[in-house]
């Protein structure tokens, strides 16, 4: 099955640095990208996401970044805001007639005003 | 729209114990997904319902069973709980088509002792 590595697990940045999280997977079958973002006590909520045929895509201060070949994929978040303190998780699946994800093991970042 | 609601919030059982997690939507998504998380674990799959009258084991399904009661509501049993599954249980559903985005519940905040 599919393994989802997450780095870092932890990640403080100064408000207004930039912050990056990486993510490897392992089945080159998968074709969908997600990322979630988790506020204390609540349950993860899609941030951004992206197609294996794409290889960038930004939404505002976020993006993610895909390198089919290397499998690994990114999220980039510029100019922090101390909102953006939370869990991040990436996940990989395999499209289908439904969404059977397997998820990293998140990253808390906080980011220090 | 309430999205996909979970109760109980907070469960304290003894080992040995059973109970039912209970899970609704009302986007009209056909597929729906009960995961664990546990502190650097990430989200871990326990059982999925890809359509209504479906159940899959996903990563982590042994302790539990699931109903597809019907398209809007999926629950989760613990027959004899144990300390092992101490844990936040997540529901979540997602659609098969265009828009994957899965969709979580609040969570259910589970303790055995």
């Amino acid at each position: 099955g599919e393994n989802v590595e997450q780095h870092p697990s932890t990640l403080s940045v100064q408000e207004g640095d930039s912050a990056v999280i990486k993510c490897t997977y392992s089945d080159s079958a998968s074709n969908y990208f997600p990322w979630y973002k988790q506020e204390l006590g609540k349950g993860p909520q899609l941030i951004i996401d992206i197609r294996s045929n794409v290889g960038e895509k930004k939404d505002q201060r976020i993006a993610v970044t895909l390198n089919k070949t290397a499998k690994h994929f990114s999220l980039h978040i510029t100019e922090t805001q101390p909102e953006d303190s939370a869990v991040y998780f990436c996940a990989a699946s395999n499209s289908g007639g439904y969404q059977k994800v397997t998820f990293g093991t998140g990253t808390k970042l906080q980011v220090i005003p | 729209n309430a999205g996909v609601t979970q109760t109980p919030k907070f469960q304290v059982l003894k080992t040995g114990q059973s109970m039912t997690l209970q899970c609704a939507q009302d986007m009209n998504h056909n597929s729906m997904y009960w995961y664990r998380q546990d502190p650097g674990m990430g989200l871990r799959l326990i059982y999925y319902s890809a359509s209504e009258g479906t159940t899959d084991k996903g990563e982590v399904p042994n302790g539990y069973n699931v109903s597809r009661l019907n398209k809007r509501e999926f629950s989760l049993r613990l027959e004899s709980a144990a300390p092992s599954q101490t844990s936040v249980y997540f529901c979540a559903s997602s659609e098969w088509t265009g828009d994957y985005e899965q969709y979580f519940g609040p969570g259910t905040r589970l303790t055995v002792t």
